[in-house]
């Protein structure tokens, strides 16, 4: 069993609609959660990061950490087509596991 | 440009050769991160570096696999005897130590071709 989990997709939405990524994790001593975004033959980048349980807002985008469940997700209001990229879910407790990330398509 | 930079973006090379990629953190990170990525995962952890000190290595860094942090500044990650199963994006980030490693800034990556 991998540490993180996420499903890889893809997701194809709609302009306007409400995107939610999710992962799963195993390893209880991750404390800092993380989503970065990921263009085509690009570093990630980061776009948000959770200490411990929460939510946590951010213009469109809004991280949601739910440690009893192992479960954190992102949410993005509004999607664009310049939302369309591939979102990796990270976590850490010294230093940061990756999900296999999403590759999320909004379409005009 | 103040973000971490890496060199070369790409780089083809024939199997068992010796390659070696440079990556120059920001400036004040005391933390630097060495990942690989291939097409469709997320990239998967290496090895870092507090300073100079390299402080913990992947199972995935086989001894072909050698990274170092001279002076604590800049890193350079060497695989030598090249194999296929090598080609991968390789990426490298920096962080600052206060505040755990939530910040992890990214490099554009250098790409590996192993032919």
């Amino acid at each position: 069993q991998k540490e993180v989990e996420q499903d890889p997709g893809p997701l194809s939405v709609p302009e306007g609609a409400i995107v939610s990524l999710n992962c799963t994790y195993s390893n209880s001593a991750f404390q800092y959660f993380m989503w970065y975004r990921q263009y085509s033959r690009k570093g990630p980048e980061l776009l948000m990061y959770t200490y411990s349980s929460g939510n946590k807002e951010d213009g469109r985008f809004t991280a949601q950490v739910d440690k009893s469940s192992k479960y954190i997700s992102l949410f993005i209001r509004d999607s664009q087509p310049s939302d369309s990229a591939t979102y990796l879910c990270a976590m850490s407790a010294r230093v940061q596991r990756f999900g296999a990330g999403t590759r999320l398509t909004v379409k005009p | 440009d103040t973000g971490v930079s890496q060199n070369p973006r790409h780089k083809i090379t024939k199997r068992g050769q010796n390659v070696t990629f440079r990556c120059d953190p920001i400036s004040e990170h005391n933390r630097l991160y060495w990942y690989r990525q291939t097409l469709g995962q997320g990239p998967e952890f290496l090895t870092y570096f507090q300073n100079e000190a390299q402080l913990e290595k992947s199972r995935l860094l086989s001894d072909r696999f050698s990274a170092e942090r001279p002076k604590g500044s800049f890193s350079t990650l060497e695989i030598q005897r090249t194999e296929q199963g090598d080609s991968a994006m390789y990426l490298c980030a920096s962080s600052r130590l206060l505040g755990g490693n939530t910040e992890a800034f990214f490099g554009q990556g250098t790409r590996l071709t192993v032919v």
